[in-house]
């Protein structure tokens, strides 16, 4: 089925280390974009990215980095995991109108000890 | 700049009884707006789309929704909730005239229903 995988879905890191999380569309969407969601907070955007070989930071980016080298990818790195990084973080992707809306994945579940 | 506010964090009906969910946003320009539905432990999913057609907009599993722009309101209803319907319920809105940055679509935090049977 066409869509947004999210890999892994569920991850222990221990503070400190480091891990990247992949994000993989096949709908041929421009846009790519990393959320975490807390409790309370609602969706949150760290990064995005409007093409192949460009992003750019939203909301909350210190402490995560990312790259898309292909159209269909958005890696999402966390260099040195801290507890505060525990959350579910979900990928979506979206074609450059958003009036079309975006495609979610379905999460992955971080939790830093 | 825009942003949504969602009315009432969590909102609990009885089975049958009709589901109001509220959102409103604020735009300086005209706005695409959206609702996403999201279950237990799965991604986003969406319930339905203002694009500057129709004001009443009819998504899936009965819910509708209308765009009132006097009131910069998009409220989300169902005539007779189902255990089903409950869920956590985000309103979104993004501009029809940007690209890049200023398009994101910018998502309130959430409305939690709950339906007791």
């Amino acid at each position: 089925n066409a869509g947004v995988t999210q890999t892994p879905k569920f991850r222990v890191l221990k503070t400190g280390q480091s891990m990247t999380l992949l994000c993989a569309q096949d709908m041929n969407h421009e846009y790519m974009y990393w959320y975490r969601q807390d409790p309370g907070m609602g969706l949150r955007l760290i990064h995005y990215s409007v093409g192949e070989g460009t992003t750019a930071k939203g909301e909350v980016p210190d402490g995560y980095n990312v790259s898309r080298l292909k159209k269909q990818n958005f890696l999402l790195g966390l260099e040195s995991a801290a507890p505060s990084q525990t959350s579910v973080y979900f990928c979506a992707s979206s074609y450059r109108d958003r009036g079309r809306g975006y495609t979610f994945g379905s999460g992955t579940r971080l939790t830093v000890v | 700049a825009q942003s949504v506010t969602q009315l009432g964090s969590h909102v609990s009906v009885s089975e049958g009884a009709l589901v109001l969910l509220r959102c409103n946003y604020s735009s300086s320009v005209p706005p695409y707006l959206f609702w996403y539905v999201q279950y237990p432990n799965q991604g986003l999913q969406l319930l339905l789309k203002y694009t500057s057609a129709a004001t009443l907009v009819k998504g899936i599993n009965g819910f509708e929704a209308e765009f009132k722009k006097s009131e910069t309101s998009f409220h989300l209803t169902k005539p007779s909730a189902h255990m089903s319907d409950a869920a956590e319920y985000f309103c979104a809105v993004s501009s029809m005239n940007y690209g890049g940055s200023q398009g994101n679509l910018i998502f309130g935090k959430g409305t939690k229903l709950s339906v007791k049977p």
